[in-house]
């Protein structure tokens, strides 16, 4: 099946500075891949959708000078949390998305997540 | 306010009984999806479903999605221990047909035990 993958899968940083998550869909392409995060007890957030080739579209209330993504290729996200604060500490998920079948239907595979520890 | 409803939040069920969890949305659902999540970890994909009525199998784990395409149920039959964790039902709530972005539950807590 269809594998994505998520580096690091654990980062402890200090404030002020920035830390890049990278997600990759290791044996398919995916031209739209999808940011989450997560919060304690609360679920999945969609943060943003990042499509290869132009630029990512954020959901509202997601600073996009904060959370910058770059669909840098057909199988590469990158999320980079800029100036990172103690309230940015999460649990970060990225998603692939696949199309197939006729009619065309959409699956999303997720990558195991970042967790992100801003002191 | 949440756009999908699961519940239960947490259930705990004696291992072997059967158990069932809901995912319940006030709009049309565009491709729901069931994931299984293990505290602090990745989801693991178990069935997506998209046409009213439809119902899908594996396994153990039923998931059917109603004529109205807005309530989901997922049931467990003869629950074994490697069922626990977390289940969390996620769709597109929107009109992009299950290509966007998906809205999730917050997750329903599943303790199996011995």
């Amino acid at each position: 099946g269809a594998v994505v993958s998520q580096h690091p899968s654990r980062v402890i940083c200090k404030s002020g500075t920035s830390v890049k998550i990278e997600c990759r869909s290791l044996d398919f392409q995916a031209t739209t891949m999808f940011w989450y995060r997560q919060f304690p007890k609360k679920s999945l957030m969609l943060m943003a959708t990042s499509n290869e080739g132009s630029k990512a579209t954020y959901e509202q209330g997601v600073e996009k000078d904060k959370f910058l993504i770059n669909h840098a290729s057909l199988t590469l996200s990158t999320l980079t949390v800029t100036s990172a604060h103690p309230e940015d500490s999460s649990f970060y998920i990225c998603s692939a998305r696949v199309g197939q079948g006729i009619p065309l239907s959409y699956e999303q595979y997720f990558g195991p997540g970042t967790r992100l520890t801003v002191t | 306010s949440q756009e999908l409803e699961q519940s239960p939040q947490s259930l705990i069920v004696q291992e072997g009984k059967n158990l069932t969890i809901n995912c319940t949305s006030s709009k049309t659902l565009y491709g729901l999806y069931w994931y299984k999540q293990k505290y602090g970890e990745g989801l693991i994909f178990l069935m997506m479903l998209q046409k009213g009525g439809e119902e899908k199998s594996h396994e153990k784990i039923t998931a059917k999605l109603d004529e109205k395409k807005q309530q989901s149920s997922l049931h467990i039959t003869a629950s074994q221990p490697s069922h626990a964790g977390i289940y969390l039902c996620g769709a597109d709530i929107g009109s992009g047909g299950g290509a966007d972005g998906l809205t999730f539950g917050k997750g329903t807590h599943l303790i199996i035990q011995p």
